[in-house]
């Protein structure tokens, strides 16, 4: 059992330049979500997926996409990265919102 | 939203020291967890605790949902649980909100 794994761990952009990170978790959870760590903070919700086809707007949306094509992979998008976009960005999944959540090691994102 | 604050905010501790870490929340909650944040930025599930207690080696915690608080216990404390911890919490909705940690310094 991996878990929740993430992919990549490190990346530099440039501003402007696109990219996704890529969430997989091997627990059957229906329950996905991707947060930001900005320095000397907690994470904040981006987006989050209650079941494969499904997505919804977490606390800090903007500037990032995701799909839930399958239910083991979540992906999240930069369409123009910005630096304010620098940050670790952390996966985590669940059975249901009320269980526990389960994170990733992170990545860590660097936007120049 | 649900507030969460955790108190305090920093703590320096000998090795082998007690500690007491407490997370104040606003509303009712459904999901209570504690994290480690290790120096390597590595989130380490410490406990899913909505109510109720729970030990683990030399941690335990406690969560008295009627009153919103929780409190994380750390007994003989070493060099290793040095790093920050999270409270977190999951109130009406999906979303896991974190209080700001507290940054945990153990000394040899």
């Amino acid at each position: 059992n991996a878990g929740v794994t993430q992919t990549p761990k490190f990346r530099v952009l440039k501003t402007g330049q696109s990219m996704t990170l890529l969430c997989a978790q091997d627990m059957n959870h229906e329950y996905m979500y991707w947060y930001r760590q900005d320095p000397g903070m907690g994470l904040r919700l981006i987006h989050y997926s209650v079941g494969e086809g499904t997505t919804a707007k977490g606390e800090v949306p903007d500037g990032y996409n995701v799909s839930r094509l399958k239910k083991q992979n979540f992906l999240l998008g930069l369409e123009s990265a910005a630096p304010s976009q620098t940050s670790v960005y952390f996966c985590a999944s669940s059975y249901e919102a009320a269980y526990e959540q389960y994170f990733g090691p992170g990545t860590r994102l660097t936007v120049t | 939203g649900i507030q969460v604050e955790q108190s305090p905010p920093d703590l320096i501790l000998q090795e082998g020291a007690n500690s007491t870490l407490r997370c104040n929340f606003s509303d009712s909650v459904n999901n209570l967890q504690w994290f480690h944040q290790n120096p390597w930025g590595q989130l380490i599930n410490l406990f899913y605790i909505p109510s109720g207690t729970k030990q683990n080696g030399r941690l335990s915690a406690t969560t008295v949902a009627t009153e919103r608080y929780s409190l994380l216990y750390i007994s003989s404390s070493q060099t290793t649980d040095s790093g920050v911890y999270f409270c977190a919490v999951v109130a009406a909705g999906n979303k896991l909100t974190f209080g700001g940690g507290t940054r945990v310094l153990v000394k040899p």
